[in-house]
Formats: structure tokens, sequence, C-alpha cells
């Protein structure tokens, strides 16, 4: 298996354009997360999805942000518009359920200028 | 929520050292992982260690899960286990990790 796969790897934008993170989840796994890392907050949880339907989206931190999994293989996560505080890592990870092992994809990182 | 601590936060080694991380958490937990975040940014899963001891070559962690603490053990230490260590814990009452901060640890040859 090839992993979690996350596109693009690297992305630069410019305040207020639309940006869109993109994760294919390891085949079978029927949860999927999508994390951010920044050296002030450390690696928080924005969004869960079980079975394709969000459950948790308590992390998102505010309308700007938005995420879909319209099937069990593709997961997006959207930023409109961007501003430069939106700059970090961002994770997306998979697991069998919500109760065993996650594995991580090589992240995106994000630069707002 | 549930609160995960990691200790030291900074650890420089000689290599060939052993070396013992530590992770405390405020809560019951389903699930408990380590993971090693290399220089490049990959998250590596090391250990899915919910309670009892596993290891992993020159690795091995053990968690207690009664008593809230998991311990991550590296031993003959390398330049490559340079990076950050963190511990990522699944409260009982949720289905999501939550990450301690780390501990950056830098061997030196």
């Amino acid at each position: 298996d090839a992993g979690v796969i996350q596109s693009p790897r690297h992305e630069v934008t410019e305040m207020g354009q639309e940006v869109t993170l993109r994760c294919k989840p390891i085949s079978g796994h029927n949860s999927l997360f999508w994390y951010r890392q920044t050296m002030m907050r450390g690696l928080e949880l924005l969004i869960y999805f079980n079975n394709n339907v969000p459950i948790d989206d308590s992390g998102m931190p505010e309308d700007r942000f938005s995420a879909k999994m319209p099937n069990a293989s593709f997961s997006t996560l959207k930023i409109q518009p961007s501003e430069p505080r939106d700059s970090a890592v961002y994770f997306c990870a998979s697991s069998p359920d919500g109760l065993t092992e996650a594995f991580f994809g090589q992240g995106t990182r994000l630069t707002v200028v | 929520g549930i609160q995960v601590e990691q200790s030291p936060p900074d650890l420089i080694l000689q290599e060939g050292a052993n070396s013992t991380l530590r992770c405390n958490f405020s809560d019951s937990v389903n699930n408990l992982q380590w993971f090693h975040q290399n220089p490049w940014g990959q998250l590596i899963n090391l250990f899915y260690i919910p309670s009892g001891t596993k290891q992993n070559g020159r690795l091995s962690a053990t968690t207690v899960a009664t008593e809230r603490y998991s311990l991550l053990y590296i031993s003959s230490s390398q330049t490559t286990d340079s990076g950050v260590y963190f511990c990522a814990v699944e409260w009982f009452k949720g289905r999501v990790l939550v990450f301690g901060k780390g501990t950056r640890l830098s061997v030196i040859a």
C-alpha cells in the first residue's frame, strides 16, 4: 500500500486566494483526520470523518475553512480566503476505524504571503 | 479535554547513549501511539501501544494505562534518531488522537 497520499507537498499562495489541499487515505480505512502543525500550537485536530461523514469539526478555526469527503478514497480541505496566519503544515491521517492505529501522510506545507 | 505532557522537551545525546522519553496523560485512553517526526517533517509510526510493552530493534515502549503514562526507550542512539518524538493518545471520550508537544532529540556523533 502506498500509504496516505497528500497533494500538493508545498503550496505558496497570496493572501486572499483559495487553497485546496487533497488527501487519499489508505484503502480500506474508514476514518480520516485533518491535522495542522504550527510552532505555536503543535499538532491540532481540525476535522475527523468516519465513513465519509464529518463527526467532529470543532477544531476547524473559522468559516474560511471547509472540508469534504465525497467518497471513501478522497478528501479535500479548503481555505477561502487564505490569510498569512494559515501558514502551517497540514497533515491528513487515516485509520481502519477510530480505535486503532492511525497513519499520516507526508503533509502539505502551506505558505500564505 | 485530555492533557498530554511529554518530558523532557529537549534532549541532546552522544551517539551510542541510551535515553528514556516520558508521556503522561490526564485521563483514561483507548489508544496510545508514539511517532517520530524526522528532519524532513514526516510522521513515522513507532508504536501502537495502548498497554503493555513492545520492542522494535533498538526502540521499545511501555504503557501503564492504570497509572496514565508511557515510556519510550531508545538504546544505542544513532544520529538518524534525531528529530521530534510525539506521544498521541485517543481519549476514551473521543475517537481522535491528541498530541503532546513532543521531545526534540538531537544525537551528536
